[in-house]
């Protein structure tokens, strides 16, 4: 079946770290990946998104990658700020405006 | 970015009793939208997949008698909690399609029966 598998959390950072989230995925076909953050409180929204393989979204300084060879869509910044404190989901879907399949979603906690 | 609503954004009620959540897209039309449940610290779990003008499909494993879903115009759905029990108590979130892949997400209704 298609799901996606997420790191576990809580991750904890000091601010101005570097931040990778794992993320792979199973998929019967040709997926498009997707990166949505949660903020305490409020709704998901989407960070970024790709489409096909090698392509790199990348949306306030996060990127990630779809690497169709190792099934994997890493969530990776730089230099994480306090604000960029949320749950963060990978998610797939396999056709347009279908229905999603979520990661189990990974808390990052920035501290400063 | 386009806006989802929800309504109400917390409940709380008596177990036994019915509650109906809305679910806007407010400057779009959606001929599709989605409903998930989110529990504490887990994913959200797609519960079905709400078509305007036509019945809803049900994930496996969600009773359709208890979650009744009606998706009446392009920019409403909603979500009536039949019966509700504790074990309904849970985070709500529908969202809208975009039309290019990208959905958008209404900020949650939290339910807590009683």
């Amino acid at each position: 079946g298609n799901s996606v598998t997420q790191m576990e959390g809580p991750v904890t950072l000091s601010e101005e770290a570097f931040l990778t989230i794992n993320c792979t995925y199973t998929a019967t076909g040709y997926p498009s990946l997707f990166w949505y953050v949660q903020y305490p409180g409020e709704g998901l929204q989407l960070l970024l998104k790709a489409t096909k393989a090698d392509d790199k979204g990348s949306n306030k300084g996060f990127e990630a990658t779809y690497r169709k060879e190792t099934t994997s869509f890493h969530l990776e910044k730089g230099s994480v700020q306090v604000s960029d404190s949320a749950v963060y989901f990978c998610a797939l879907t396999l056709n347009q405006g279908g229905k999603l399949i979520f990661g189990q979603g990974t808390e990052l906690s920035v501290k400063p | 970015g386009a806006v989802v609503s929800q309504h109400p954004s917390r409940v709380i009620c008596k177990s036994g009793t019915s509650v109906k959540i809305e679910c806007r897209s407010l400057d779009f039309q959606a001929t599709t939208m989605f409903w998930y449940r989110q529990f504490p610290k887990k994913s959200l779990m797609l519960m079905a997949t709400s078509n305007e003008g036509s019945k809803a499909t049900y994930e496996q494993g969600v009773e359709k008698d208890k979650f009744l879903i009606n998706h009446a115009s392009l920019t409403l759905s909603t979500l009536t909690v039949t019966s509700a029990h504790p074990e309904d108590s849970s985070f709500y979130i529908c969202s809208a399609g975009g039309g290019s892949e990208t959905q958008y997400f209404g900020p949650g209704t939290r339910l807590l029966v009683l």
